[in-house]
């Protein structure tokens, strides 16, 4: 049973430039939320897809969207690339369960290193 | 404004012994707290978690603990081994959105 899987590991991208990572959810998860981890500091919120929408969003700029596709797959997308924007991305997965809570499942996350 | 603090950067613990990790929080309206283990290069592990209907929640070696009157919670790993040696954070929950704090490197030595 594959856990929550996202592509790529790395990446490096330059200033102004526009980047697209993607995350596969953990089996039978049909909820997908994207964090961004800077150098010492623990994961920041930046939205969540459910039923291909966005559900609800972090303190982020508009330079950050998103997408969920049918399969629950899920793409983070930035655009004007900005220094501050390198950081550790990570996805998370669970289950939109409204009568109890559900821990989210993180993926292993994509390095944005900009120049 | 942070509202999930762990205000202790490291901790060291000898083998065997237990690890004490703590975290406070400020938001009332948190409902589900969460830690997570985080080793370098992967993403983080779920661990353990409590509602904050509860005040106590176990499993095997792991424990968390929740005051709501102080919003604090700790989470107790007994006993310690060296491969729990990691980044720990904690992580509050509203409406299904976390909040992490810091992360405590917690090292076990033999």
């Amino acid at each position: 049973d594959a856990g929550v899987t996202q592509s790529p590991t790395h990446l490096i991208k330059t200033r102004g430039q526009q980047v697209t990572l993607r995350c596969s959810p953990k089996s039978g998860h049909d909820t997908v939320s994207w964090y961004q981890q800077a150098l010492g500091q623990g994961p920041q919120f930046i939205f969540q897809y459910y039923e291909e929408e966005e559900r609800q969003r972090g303190n982020f700029p508009d330079r950050f969207s998103g997408h969920q596709f049918p399969n629950y797959s899920s793409e983070l997308n930035v655009n004007a690339l900005l220094l501050g924007d390198s950081a550790l991305y990570l996805c998370a997965s669970s289950t939109l369960d409204r009568g109890s809570n559900q821990p989210q499942h993180f993926g292993d996350g994509t390095r944005l290193s900009i120049l | 404004d942070q509202q999930v603090k762990q205000n202790s950067p490291s901790l060291s613990v000898q083998e065997g012994r237990i690890s004490i990790l703590n975290c406070d929080y400020t938001n009332s309206m948190f409902d589900y707290f969460l830690w997570y283990k985080k080793y370098p290069a992967e993403g983080p592990t779920f661990l353990i978690s409590i509602s904050s209907i509860k005040d106590k929640n176990e499993d095997g070696r792991f424990t968390v603990f929740l005051n709501k009157s102080a919003k604090h919670l700790s989470l107790h790993i007994v006993p310690s081994q060296p491969g729990d040696s990691a980044v720990y954070f904690c992580a509050a929950s509203v409406t299904d959105k976390l909040i992490f704090g810091t992360g405590t490197r917690l090292q076990v030595f033999p």
